[in-house]
């Protein structure tokens, strides 16, 4: 069974930083490209970030771009997100999600997600 | 960016009765090399995570009841819950995977009328 679970958020700031975690599990994670998609308080959602499974491209929103960073640790089934420049429209719950398909491509469906994880960027 | 816009932007129908979602993108998201559609409808329960239903336009995700149903092509795409269930309560979002960033539609509410 697919686990994904996200840890690392909470209440920063503006202009602070915070780094969210993915722990994942059955499945090949190094097989699958890796996604954080966010949803605001009562909004709709929106993609972030994506890490491929193979080779190192990464792709992001034009919104979080320079401030955020994505990584993997295939030892570790670990995706990260590094949000640096907080800002309060960061403000969302953060998911972690699949890649679909065992392309490793991250021009894919989403087919798990984790549970989320609250980001409140206040001051 | 591809613009996704969906409509109507809520609906209530009797249970047992069809809901009909649309959803349309600003440019075509058909991959000509493969002449599959980069699009993909998920549902989201309140406090839930989205789930996936739908992937390469009409393809029905392992699991998902088959009154569960999509169709389209280049711009244009529909879900279709045939018979509306209790538990078909939410908001359901269309998602092109086609070019970055990928962008999802507003979402859809259907409710029980």
């Amino acid at each position: 069974e697919v686990q994904l679970l996200e840890s690392g958020g909470g209440l920063v700031q503006p202009g602070g930083s915070l780094r969210l975690s993915c722990a994942a599990s059955g499945f090949t994670f190094s097989n699958y490209g890796m996604s954080w998609v966010r949803q605001a308080p009562g909004k709709g959602l929106e993609w972030v970030s994506c890490f491929s499974g193979s080779g190192d491209n990464t792709y992001y929103a034009d919104s979080v771009k320079g401030r955020f960073t994505i990584s993997r640790d295939n030892s570790k089934n670990t995706l990260y997100l590094q949000m640096n420049s907080l800002r309060v429209e960061d403000t969302a719950i953060y998911y972690c999600a699949k890649g679909h398909e065992s392309v490793a491509s991250c021009y894919s469906s989403l087919n798990s997600w984790g549970q989320g994880i609250l980001v409140t960027v206040s001051s | 960016d591809i613009v996704m816009t969906q409509s109507p932007d809520s609906l209530a129908v009797s249970l047992g009765e069809r809901a009909t979602i649309n959803c349309k993108s600003s440019q075509s998201v058909l991959y000509s090399s493969n002449n599959k559609n980069y699009l993909a409808w998920y549902q989201q329960k309140p406090g839930r995570p989205p789930k996936l239903l739908i992937y390469w336009a009409s393809t029905r995700e392992s699991g998902v009841p088959d009154r569960f149903s999509a169709s389209g092509s280049g711009t244009d795409f529909t879900l279709t819950i045939s018979s509306l269930q209790a538990e078909d309560v939410a908001v359901y979002y269309c998602q092109q995977y086609y070019s970055i960033p990928f962008t999802f539609g507003p979402g859809t509410k259907v409710d029980i009328k």
